[in-house]
């Protein structure tokens, strides 16, 4: 199956400095990558997503990019706020499936005032 | 609200009780998928539903779960003869049948003493 491995597990930044995590998955047919946010408590929340057929997105502060021969794909936050700090999950939708995520372990971001 | 509402949102339970959990999707969603979360770890897929029928599920789910969703509509998780190790938060999920993205609700966390 799907093999998803998400670095660094925790991340601390200074406000106003960008951050960077990154996600590799092990099957190429794989064809839809998204993000989630998840806080305290909360279920996981979609921030951004990208398809196979697109090398780069980007949504304000967030973007996501997308290296498919090399299986992997990473999120990038600019300008980082304290509401920032959450867990983020990256997930790969496989490519044998249309409906069945497989999720990293999650990392860790504090964003320090 | 319009998003995935799941409840309860919390449940505490004796060994050897049993337990259902209820999700509502988004109304035009018709696609429906439970996920486990375990502390310090991504979602895992359980199972999924396309309308009323049940598609796939994982290994995961021992005989002990089990999953409906009658009218295509709300769907319940019920575990009978709860264990510690079912302790975890239940995540349900739903999407359109032609648009990938997955919505998540808050979750049901489940503690067996």
């Amino acid at each position: 199956g799907e093999n998803v491995e998400q670095h660094p597990s925790t991340l601390s930044v200074q406000e106003g400095d960008s951050a960077v995590i990154k996600c590799t998955y092990s099957d190429s047919a794989s064809n839809y990558f998204p993000w989630y946010k998840q806080e305290l408590g909360k279920g996981p929340q979609l921030i951004i997503d990208i398809r196979s057929n697109v090398g780069e997105k980007k949504d304000q502060r967030i973007a996501v990019t997308l290296n498919k021969t090399a299986k992997h794909f990473s999120l990038h936050i600019t300008e980082t706020q304290p509401e920032d700090s959450a867990v983020y999950f990256c997930a790969v939708l496989s490519g044998g499936s249309n409906y069945k995520l497989t999720f990293g372990k999650g990392t860790l971001l504090t964003v320090n005032p | 609200d319009t998003g995935v509402s799941q409840n309860p949102r919390h449940k505490i339970t004796k060994r050897g009780q049993n337990v259902t959990f209820r999700c509502d999707p988004i109304s035009e969603h018709n696609r429906l998928y439970w996920y486990r979360q375990t502390l310090g770890q991504g979602p895992e897929f359980l199972t999924y539903f396309q309308n009323e029928a049940q598609l796939e599920k994982s290994r995961l789910l021992s005989d002990r779960f089990s999953a409906e969703r009658p009218k295509g509509s709300f769907s319940t998780l019920e575990i009978q003869r709860t264990e510690q190790g079912d302790s975890a938060m239940y995540l349900c999920a739903s999407s359109l049948q032609l648009n990938t993205e997955a919505f998540f609700g808050q979750g049901t966390r489940l503690t067996v003493v």
